[in-house]
């Protein structure tokens, strides 16, 4: 058990819809970051918070917004939901400068 | 932007043999982090093994170890008397602290180990 928290841990919805995805960080983590994994393929980094302020951003769709609230867990909000949107999405999280993550089990999205 | 490469899509072992997978990347920095992570068909991201760029001494975990090579900025990653719960796909990351702690991962090694 990594202590990261995510709901829900299966998601269906059709296209078109909206989803919210929830994290709660290790205790006493101020970084949290997301991940989408798509079918059989690596990792590929969404968007990252720190103590509630963005600080870094990948290939994050537009359609797609995150936050960190003051108590830092996250969620991770996907709208106008396409098929190619299902996925497999992690969040992690770090302490600011430990030089590592952990990851949570992953919540999976199946767009229909 | 840094990248990382793992050429090997999948591979096979049979049962308490030895195996390495491989990884490259790509940076201009000089102090980094390598990671090798274990995604099982639970699809949990475990962590396998650490190495800090700054250490000379390759890491070691168990039956697991790696193989550093800065210069050729290279990192794979050997496991020894391999079990068939080693099955899983393997992922090589780089983190760099001034680029926000953030991973970045290849593309995976789906390893199959044989009874």
């Amino acid at each position: 058990d990594s202590g990261v928290t995510q709901t829900p841990k299966h998601l269906i919805t059709a296209t078109g819809q909206r989803v919210t995805l929830r994290c709660s960080p290790r205790s006493g983590d101020l970084s949290v970051y997301w991940y989408q994994q798509s079918l059989d393929q690596g990792l590929q980094f969404l968007i990252q918070y720190y103590n509630g302020e963005e600080r870094a951003k990948g290939n994050i769709l537009e359609r797609f917004s995150a936050q960190q609230f003051p108590d830092l867990h996250s969620e991770l909000n996907l709208s106008s939901l396409e098929l190619g949107d299902s996925a497999l999405y992690f969040c992690a999280s770090s302490v600011r400068w430990s030089g590592e993550l952990f990851f949570g089990e992953g919540s999976r999205l199946t767009v229909l | 932007a840094q990248t990382v490469t793992q050429s090997q899509p999948e591979m096979s072992v049979q049962e308490a043999e030895t195996v390495t997978l491989s990884c490259t990347y790509d940076t201009s920095e000089n102090n980094y982090y390598l990671f090798w992570y274990k995604q099982p068909p639970s699809r949990q991201m475990i962590l396998v093994i650490r190495q800090e760029a700054y250490k000379q001494q390759n890491a070691t975990e168990n039956r697991f170890s790696v193989n550093f090579q800065k210069a050729a900025k290279s990192f794979s990653l050997k496991i020894s008397d391999s079990q068939l719960g080693d099955t899983a796909m393997y992922f090589c990351a780089y983190l760099n602290n001034n680029a926000g702690n953030m991973l970045t991962f290849g593309g995976g090694t789906r390893l199959m180990v044989k009874p």
